[in-house]
């Protein structure tokens, strides 16, 4: 079945660049999405990045995708700290019928 | 234009009871998706509701169950609690035969607590 893995944790301090690290299994996805979820918030949509594509850009946010690999990334230049929260990384179902999400990095930013 | 909405935020259930859990859609919005956001598990999906219709259900038992109502709006209901079905419950609606593209909307969730 569908799974995405992340790493758990992130630190690091303001002003540097973030990158967070995703892997997923199914080639076939369309779409992979990134997600951002505040502190006692619901997830709300950062990007996303269609398969074809190697990069997006999107200010402060670039999307590298490997697919050979199946390997995402979301690097966040000038980390601030209002960027503190978790990042999820997610690829539709084979059925492109739900949402799979990988289990979050939470992204702390230290002044 | 109001967002969605989840009630309660925070429910509190001992093992064995039901829990029942809401979620109001964004106007024009006909599809909901549930989802369970366990500690350290991440979300993982637990069911998809378009147009009154159960359309998708994810990998959990039957004692988690749904609907939808006529005006969109979904119910979650939890049977026969388990201590390990403490989470956030999130609600996500769309439009109905969504793109790829079509991001979800979230609600803020339902913080369920068994004891």
């Amino acid at each position: 079945g569908e799974d995405v893995e992340q790493s758990l944790f992130l630190s690091v301090r303001e002003g540097d660049s973030s990158v967070i690290n995703c892997t997923y299994t199914d080639s076939s996805s369309t779409y992979l999405y990134w997600y951002k979820q505040e502190p006692g918030a619901g997830l709300q949509l950062l990007t996303y990045i269609f398969s074809n594509m190697d990069m997006k850009q999107d200010q402060r946010l670039t999307v590298l995708l490997n697919k050979k690999d199946k390997h995402l990334s979301l690097r966040i230049a000038d980390t601030q700290t209002g960027d503190s929260a978790i990042y999820f990384c997610a690829e539709s179902n084979q059925a492109g019928t739900a949402l799979i999400f990988g289990k979050g990095t939470t992204l702390s930013v230290s002044s | 234009e109001a967002g969605v909405t989840q009630s309660p935020t925070h429910l509190i259930k001992t093992r064995g009871q039901q829990a029942t859990l809401r979620c109001s859609p964004i106007s024009g919005h006909t599809s909901v998706y549930w989802y369970q956001q366990a500690l350290g598990l991440g979300l993982q999906f637990l069911l998809w509701y378009d147009e009154g219709e159960e359309r998708n259900r994810g990998n959990f038992p039957p004692r988690f169950s749904g609907r939808q109502f006529p005006n969109y709006s979904s119910e979650l209901n939890v049977n026969a609690l388990e201590l390990e079905d403490s989470a956030l419950y999130l609600c996500a609606t769309g439009l109905s035969g969504r793109t790829p593209t079509d991001s979800y909307t979230f609600g803020s969730g339902t913080r369920l607590t068994v004891v």
